[in-house]
């Protein structure tokens, strides 16, 4: 696609609930990241993947986040048991690979908002 | 990724330049310095990057120190479309260099 493409814009869930947030990354992008903005906060790293392998998980806060990518493609991070402090925009970058001199492509992002 | 450190906001007036600075005194040799910029409600866009020589692209120019120990992000008439957070951000060439780290940035606003 021409850019990156998140799902769903907007999700409001309860607390205690599972939650899935897309992403589609520009075609041909093999490297893939998830960060996430709390209000008014700087943007943290979550997870890096190259292809369909997650070589650097360091970011995931705990063991109730996880994510997957599929043919080198769609990835979906998945968040367990969700927590009032897991309110937050998630946002998601694509880029050519994971070398130097690339630049990221970042999604619009999924406003998750846990009530 | 070696610090960076920029002024937390900015003013600027409608069709000025506008002379972003970033200080980043222990770069290495083989960082980049990018830069990206995030639009309210947005997420960050790519706005330029460069190594050693100054940079310049439909959206703005960087400008590099000698001893590239700082840069500059100009725009050369600033909008009001320009209101975001600039981030400044070193990306190593090397190993882990995959992860951009950012920090607060400017908060630039832009005056009618």
């Amino acid at each position: 696609g021409a850019g990156v493409s998140q799902s769903p814009s907007n999700k409001v869930t309860e607390k205690g609930k599972d939650v899935e947030l897309r992403c589609d990354p520009i075609s041909g992008h093999t490297a893939l990241y998830w960060y996430r903005q709390s209000l008014g906060q700087g943007l943290e790293f979550l997870i890096y993947f190259q292809g369909n392998s997650a070589p650097d998980k360091s970011g995931l806060p705990s063991d109730r986040f996880s994510a997957e990518r599929t043919g080198g493609s769609v990835s979906t991070l998945t968040i367990q048991r969700t927590q009032q402090e897991d309110s937050a925009v998630y946002l998601c970058a694509s880029s050519r690979r994971g070398g130097e001199g690339q630049g990221y492509t970042f999604g619009s992002g999924t406003r998750l908002t846990v009530v | 990724d070696a610090k960076t450190t920029q002024p937390n906001s900015m003013e600027s007036n409608e069709e000025e330049p506008v002379h972003l600075p970033c200080n980043h005194s222990t770069i290495s040799g083989t960082d980049y310095i990018h830069w990206y910029r995030q639009l309210p409600s947005q997420g960050p866009e790519y706005v330029i990057h460069g190594l050693t020589s100054n940079v310049n692209n439909r959206m703005a120019s960087l400008a590099i120190a000698e001893d590239r120990k700082s840069s500059t992000l100009i725009l050369h008439r600033a909008t009001l479309r320009d209101a975001a957070v600039y981030y400044c951000i070193l990306r190593n060439s090397g190993g882990s260099n995959y992860k951009l780290t950012f920090g607060k940035g400017t908060l630039l606003t832009v005056n009618p």
